[in-house]
């Protein structure tokens, strides 16, 4: 079946750190991957998103690059603030039913000052 | 442009009680969707709508039953609660047409069931 894979948290850095997520998923043809944040008290938004393999996901400082070879689309930001701390998920959507989004567990990130 | 929103925000119930959720999107979605999130298993979809008077099982339907009488409003449906429905529950809404499978969500019902 179709599913999500991402790092087990909860994650903690200090600002200015070098942030990676994991996420690997498994489904059959070629998915479109996405990745949505969750902020305290809040539903979750969505982030950056790549719908074919080599695309290249990037807001707000944040970046993934979709891997059809490692079935992978891990997160990443060069230096995180305090204000990134969230629980980001991952998920896909495979291209033959939309309606199917499929989420990982969430990491939750915690950035301290 | 509230997008979506969920009521109510809070509520406890206890086994056997029934209640129902609203969800409202002011965007023109064709498509509505109900989630249940856990901790340590992310969203499941619980059932979806690709438009008004439409309904569709998603991944863990079971004990419970949506309705989407009209097309901004999708109602979820507890008819006798139970301890494992326990969970906060997501609401999200999308337009139809390829290039538009960005999901967008309510703020989220938490509900226990004791």
């Amino acid at each position: 079946g179709n599913s999500v894979t991402q790092m087990e948290g909860p994650v903690t850095l200090s600002e200015e750190a070098f942030l990676t997520i994991n996420c690997t998923y498994t489904a059959t043809g070629y998915p479109s991957l996405f990745w949505y944040v969750q902020y305290p008290g809040e539903g979750l938004q969505l982030l950056l998103k790549a719908t074919k393999a080599d695309d290249k996901g990037s807001n707000k400082g944040f970046e993934a690059t979709y891997r059809k070879e490692t079935t992978s689309f891990h997160l990443e930001k060069g230096s995180v603030q305090v204000s990134d701390s969230a629980v980001y998920f991952c998920a896909l959507i495979r291209r033959n039913n939309n309606n199917d989004m499929r989420f990982g567990a969430g990491t939750r990130l915690t950035v301290k000052p | 442009n509230a997008g979506v929103t969920q009521t109510p925000k809070f509520r406890v119930l206890k086994t056997g009680q029934s209640m129902t959720l609203l969800c409202a999107q002011d965007m023109n979605h064709e498509y509505m969707y109900w989630y249940r999130q856990d901790p340590g298993m992310g969203l499941r979809l619980i059932h979806y709508s690709v438009g008004e008077g439409t309904t569709a099982k998603g991944e863990v339907p079971d004990g419970y039953n949506v309705s989407r009488l009209k097309k901004q409003n999708f109602l979820l449906g507890l008819e006798s609660a139970a301890p494992s429905q326990t969970s906060v529950y997501f609401c999200a809404s999308r337009p139809s047409g390829t290039g538009s499978d960005e999901q967008y969500f309510g703020p989220g019902t938490r509900l226990t069931v004791t």
